[in-house]
């Protein structure tokens, strides 16, 4: 079985600064995704950034960009440049290629960005 | 393009009652995912469905039952309500085996009191 920890309950981060959230997992596949999700006030959960592990070169989406480690399990997403509207609770999701396509997320990270 | 729809968005409902939450999957997606996310948590896998077939379980118990019908919308039912059952309920749509086309809906918020 799969699990995903985020060790970061809470961050906070001024306007216009980076931040980075932590994440790592445990599996014993090769082949799999790993995703970071947004969930604002609204609840609807938006795909922020995606990883495949067979890619060495890390995903980049604007100012959202992560750090893969496929050796150390770990999956950090950077936020450059931060906007108020990031503020919202951030998780990391890894799900497995080939049927099924559950996704397994971690308890998240709530992110305030503040002026 | 219409995104994920899900109805109720609230709902109050009594422990030991039946509840039924509804969700229209994005247009071409034919893959139904519904997950479960308790306060402060994340979102946990119920079951998906796929071409009308369930296609994956989590560890739920069998009171947790869904259909899919042919135009692709889903239904959560879950029978004999128990307080825990209170939680965010997450409809999320995708083309068959394409996690990148995950299309969430804004969930559908239960109540057990």
């Amino acid at each position: 079985a799969q699990t995903v920890t985020q060790s970061q309950p809470e961050m906070s981060v001024q306007e216009a600064e980076t931040v980075t959230l932590s994440c790592t997992y445990d599996t014993s596949e090769n082949n799999y995704y790993l995703f970071w999700y947004k969930q604002p006030p609204s609840r609807q959960m938006i795909l922020v950034i995606r990883q495949e592990a067979y890619k060495q070169q890390n995903a980049t989406e604007n100012r959202f960009s992560v750090n893969f480690q496929k050796a150390a399990k770990s999956f950090s997403l950077k936020i450059s440049d931060s906007q108020l509207g990031d503020t919202a609770m951030y998780f990391c999701a890894f799900g497995l290629t080939g049927g099924g396509n559950k996704l397994t997320f971690g308890t998240g990270t709530q992110l305030k960005v503040e002026l | 393009e219409t995104g994920v729809t899900q109805s109720p968005t609230h709902l109050i409902k009594t422990r030991g009652q039946q509840v039924t939450l509804r969700c229209s999957s994005q247009s071409g997606h034919n893959t139904v995912s519904w997950y479960q996310q308790a306060l402060g948590q994340g979102p946990q896998f119920i079951f998906q469905y796929y071409r009308e077939e369930e296609n994956g379980r989590g560890n739920f118990p069998p009171r947790f039952s869904g259909l899919q019908f042919p135009n692709y919308s889903s239904e959560l039912n879950v029978n004999a309500l128990e307080l825990d059952d209170s939680a965010l309920y997450l409809c999320a749509s995708s083309p068959p085996g394409l996690l990148d086309g995950y299309t969430f809906g804004s969930g559908t918020r239960l109540t057990v009191v």
